[in-house]
Formats: C-alpha cells, sequence, structure tokens
C-alpha cells in the first residue's frame, strides 16, 4: 500500500529558477491539497484540488501554480522560485472534503531556495 | 491571524505519566475538529476526530474532549510512551475550511 508519496525528498534550487514538485496517491481520493510548514504558522494551505482538472486557491497561492490532469498526481511548480518560499511543503489527500473527513499526508519535500 | 491555537507550545512528560494537550478555538460555528501528531521529519498523522455533535471520543490510549461552551478541545494521551514524542496539531473546520494550529511539542522524559 503506497498510499501518498511526495518527490524530491530535499530540494535545493536558486532564485529565479522554476521548481516542481510532486505527488502521487495510490488512494484514488477525489481530494488532493499542498501545503507549506513554517516555524510559527503551522501548515497553511497553498492549493486544492475537488478532482482532476478543478483547483483552486489556498490561503497562500501567490507565486505557485498547480495542475490535476489525472487523480493520482498533483504536481506543485514553483514558476520564479524566491527565497520566501523556502519551507517544508506537504501534500495530502482525502476521500472527501477535508472539512468532513481526515487527511493523510506525504512525508514532505524540504525546499531551500538559495 | 489564526483561529486555532495551542495553550502551550512544549509540554515534557514522564514516560507513564498522561499527557494533556489543549487548543483553543474562536469560531463557535466549527463542526469537526481533528488532532494530528507529526514525528520529526516526517508528514502529520491522524490521530483522532471529534464531530461538534459530541463532547467526547476514545481511541486506543488517546481521547478527545471538545467543551463547545467555552470553545476549547483538548486531547490526553495516556501512559505516555517514548514513541508518542512529536508535535501535535488541531485543526478546525469553519466555513468549508481546514485551519490548523502552530504545534505543540510534545517531549517524553525516560
Amino acid at each position: 500500500d503506497a498510499g501518498i508519496t511526495q518527490s524530491p525528498r530535499y530540494k535545493i534550487t536558486e532564485t529565479g529558477r522554476q521548481v516542481t514538485l510532486m505527488c502521487h496517491q495510490t488512494w484514488s481520493h477525489s481530494y488532493m491539497f499542498w501545503y507549506r510548514q513554517d516555524l510559527g504558522h503551522g501548515l497553511r494551505l497553498i492549493y486544492y484540488s475537488a478532482a482532476a482538472d478543478i483547483t483552486d486557491k489556498g490561503e497562500v497561492s501567490d507565486g505557485y501554480v498547480v495542475s490535476r490532469s489525472k487523480t493520482e498526481n498533483f504536481p506543485l511548480t514553483l514558476e520564479s522560485a524566491t527565497r520566501s518560499q523556502t519551507s517544508v511543503y506537504f501534500c495530502a489527500s482525502s476521500r472527501t472534503a477535508a472539512t468532513n473527513e481526515k487527511l493523510f499526508f506525504g512525508s514532505g519535500t524540504q525546499l531551500s531556495v538559495l | 491571524g489564526e483561529s486555532v491555537g495551542l495553550h502551550l507550545p512544549t509540554l515534557s512528560v514522564q514516560e507513564g505519566d498522561n499527557s494533556i494537550i489543549n487548543c483553543a478555538y474562536s469560531n463557535s460555528a466549527s463542526d469537526y475538529f481533528i488532532w494530528y501528531k507529526q514525528e520529526s521529519g516526517k508528514g502529520p498523522q491522524f490521530i483522532i476526530d471529534i464531530r461538534s455533535n459530541m463532547d467526547k471520543r476514545q481511541g486506543q490510549r488517546v481521547t478527545v474532549l471538545l467543551n463547545k461552551t467555552v470553545k476549547h478541545l483538548s486531547l490526553q494521551i495516556a501512559a505516555t510512551q517514548p514513541g508518542d514524542s512529536a508535535v501535535y496539531f488541531c485543526a478546525e473546520t469553519f466555513d468549508y475550511k481546514l485551519s490548523f494550529g502552530a504545534g505543540t511539542t510534545v517531549t517524553v522524559r525516560a
């Protein structure tokens, strides 16, 4: 049971570069989410998707782009990385809306923007 | 600001004792609450949840209490073990949004 996997586990990049973080889930969950985790802020929602080809912004979406062409994949792209985007990124999924059911999280991607 | 918060950022507990982790929420309309555990280097893991029509729910060694009168949520861990050392987050749902608190770091002393 692979569950939800994220790649890469660690990433170092430079300011201005484009970076894509991958997320794959094997449960066929409808909902998928991207969060970032920073000290003092807890988990903040970047983007979410209710189904393939349906995405919506979260509270900190500026500078990020997502796509969901297949139910199982939900990549997150930083179009032009900035230092403020240095963070740990978590992908999550749930069978129904997160407001009604628990989330399952991946192990995270630690991103450093130099 | 965040509507969900934890009273203490850190908690040190003797192995074998019971742990109590507290969480305050500000929105009386919140109707679903979840506790997550996050171990170092891992993603958050679901522990237990409770809906607003309940005031107590028990799991294996964990109990969640909800006091809607004072908008307070707590997680009780019985017979705390070294493996319980982690950061614990509460999350609440209101206005179709899930909001996480900043977390409480629990350290278990041998």
